[in-house]
C-alpha cells in the first residue's frame, strides 16, 4: 500500500531562514511525487513534481525537492523563505495506478517578518 | 480564469438532507477526480473519471455518496442523507492523460449541522 508521511506538523521561522520540510513515502515501485502549496484562502496549487530523470527538481518560486530512492525520501527545500511563503504544503505520490494521488498531512509554515 | 471551478463554495445543510456538488474541470482535461479534506488532514481520494467513465472509487466512497460525468465535462458529487461526519473541503481536480498533474479547485466546504 502507499503512503506518505509528513513528520514537521507545523514549522515557524524567521525570514532568510532556510526550510527543509520532509516527506517520506511507502511504496515499492517506481513513483511519481509532487509538493504542493495552499497559501491562506487559496486553493491548492502544484509547487514541483519528480517522474524520473535528475532526482533534484526545481519548481516555482525558488523552491526545490531532492528525490532519494535509498531512503524513500522528497524532502522540499529552499535556501531562503519570505514572508510570503507562508502556507500549509503537502507532499503528495502518485498511486501505481496513476490516478489516485496519496497526500500527506501536510506541514504548515509560518515566516515572521 | 480558465482553472478548475466549484460550486457552491459553501453548503451549510441540516442532517438529512442531500446534497449535491458541481465541478467545472480545465477544458481540455478528460480526467476528473474527487477528494475529501477535512482540517488538519491532507486530500483523501474520493472517485476518479476519464471522461464519463467512472474508473475507480474509494472505499471510502459509501453507498450515500454518487459521482457522475454525464458527458465527459463537468461533474456532480451528491450526498445522500448527510451526516455530521461529512463535513469537511470537498475538492475536485482535473489532468490531462499525458501529463500526471492534477490541477485542483478552490473546494467546497460542507458542514452538516
Amino acid at each position: 500500500a502507499q503512503s506518505v508521511s509528513q513528520h514537521n506538523h507545523h514549522v515557524i521561522l524567521s525570514e532568510a531562514a532556510s526550510l527543509e520540510l520532509g516527506c517520506n513515502y511507502s511504496y515499492g515501485g517506481t513513483v511519481n511525487l509532487f509538493w504542493y502549496v495552499q497559501y491562506p484562502g487559496q486553493h491548492l496549487q502544484l509547487l514541483l513534481k519528480y517522474f524520473s530523470g535528475d532526482p533534484l527538481v526545481k519548481g516555482i518560486k525558488g523552491f526545490e525537492a531532492e528525490f532519494i530512492k535509498s531512503k524513500f525520501s522528497f524532502n522540499l527545500r529552499k535556501p531562503s523563505v519570505q514572508w510570503s511563503d507562508t502556507a500549509e504544503y503537502f507532499c503528495a505520490l502518485l498511486g501505481d495506478t496513476g490516478n489516485q494521488f496519496y497526500f500527506g498531512t501536510g506541514t504548515s509554515l509560518t515566516v515572521i517578518p | 480564469d480558465t482553472g478548475v471551478s466549484q460550486n457552491p463554495r459553501h453548503k451549510i445543510t441540516k442532517r438529512g438532507q442531500n446534497v449535491t456538488f458541481r465541478c467545472d474541470p480545465i477544458s481540455e482535461h478528460n480526467r476528473l477526480y474527487w477528494y475529501r479534506q477535512t482540517l488538519g488532514q491532507g486530500p483523501e481520494f474520493l472517485t476518479y473519471f476519464q471522461n464519463e467513465a467512472q474508473l475507480e472509487k474509494s472505499r471510502l466512497l459509501s453507498d450515500r455518496f454518487s459521482a457522475e460525468r454525464p458527458k465527459g465535462s463537468f461533474s456532480t458529487l451528491e450526498i445522500q442523507r448527510t451526516e455530521q461526519g461529512d463535513s469537511a473541503m470537498y475538492l475536485c481536480a482535473s489532468s490531462d492523460s499525458q501529463r500526471n498533474e492534477q490541477y485542483f479547485g478552490p473546494g467546497t466546504r460542507l458542514t452538516v449541522t
